[in-house]
């Protein structure tokens, strides 16, 4: 199946703050990606859509000045969290379209955890 | 608008009994629907997935999972449990989004525990 990475799967950072996670398609060209947020015990919860050379659309209730989303290639797409605080803890997963995006078929990576001290 | 329940929160089930995990949709037309495993701290990892044709589809690690309906369910099923199925699960529809292509909707999620 097709690989999508995640970097970096752990970071901790101080409040106040940016963080930028990447999220790449490794063998495929990904015009649609992704991003959720996972609380502990929690599901999945979209953030926002990025589309390739587009603004990222977001999901109701998710701040899109503080969550920065740039795709800006067929295999990159980045999260950035702005001034972060403890709030923002939380694991962040991308997940990309495959070959066969009508299908509604998702590759997910392999998350990121935050923790803002 | 769509939705997905998964009635079981936490399940322990003894190793190498079956297994039943149940999923409920809301959807308004043919859906695309999916099991996901999640391992502690791991992203997410695809079972099996269901498109059209047959209702009982086949998936990875043993584990299959059966197209209701008539009843908006997509059960998924293993007849013998391992220690290492032990995991989340998530169930998923796939919903047609209005710029054209689809996202995921998930259920909350299932959490399986495995006794020797």
């Amino acid at each position: 199946g097709a690989v999508v990475s995640q970097h970096p799967s752990r970071v901790i950072c101080k409040s106040g703050t940016s963080v930028k996670i990447e999220c790449r398609s490794l063998d495929f060209q990904a015009t649609t990606m992704f991003w959720y947020r996972q609380f502990p015990k929690k599901s999945l919860m979209l953030m926002a859509t990025s589309n390739e050379g587009s603004k990222a659309t977001y999901e109701q209730g998710v701040e899109k000045d503080k969550f920065l989303i740039n795709h800006a290639s067929l295999t990159l797409s980045t999260l950035t969290v702005t001034s972060a605080h403890p709030e923002d803890s939380s694991f962040y997963i991308c997940s990309a379209s495959g070959t066969d995006a009508n299908t509604g078929e998702l590759f997910f990576g392999e998350g990121s955890r935050l923790t803002v001290l | 608008a769509q939705s997905v329940t998964q009635p079981d929160i936490h399940i322990t089930v003894s190793e190498g009994a079956s297994l039943e995990l149940r999923c409920n949709y809301s959807y308004g037309a043919t859906p695309y629907l999916f099991w996901y495993v999640q391992s502690p701290g791991q992203g997410l990892q695809l079972l099996l997935k269901y498109f059209s044709g047959d209702t009982l589809v086949q998936g990875i690690k043993g584990f299959e999972a059966e197209f209701k309906r008539s009843q908006s369910s997509f059960n998924l099923r293993k007849p013998s449990v391992h220690w290492s199925d032990a995991a989340e699960y998530f169930c998923a529809v796939g919903a047609r989004f209005s710029g054209g292509y689809n996202k995921l909707i998930f259920g909350a999620g299932t959490r399986l525990a495995v006794h020797p």
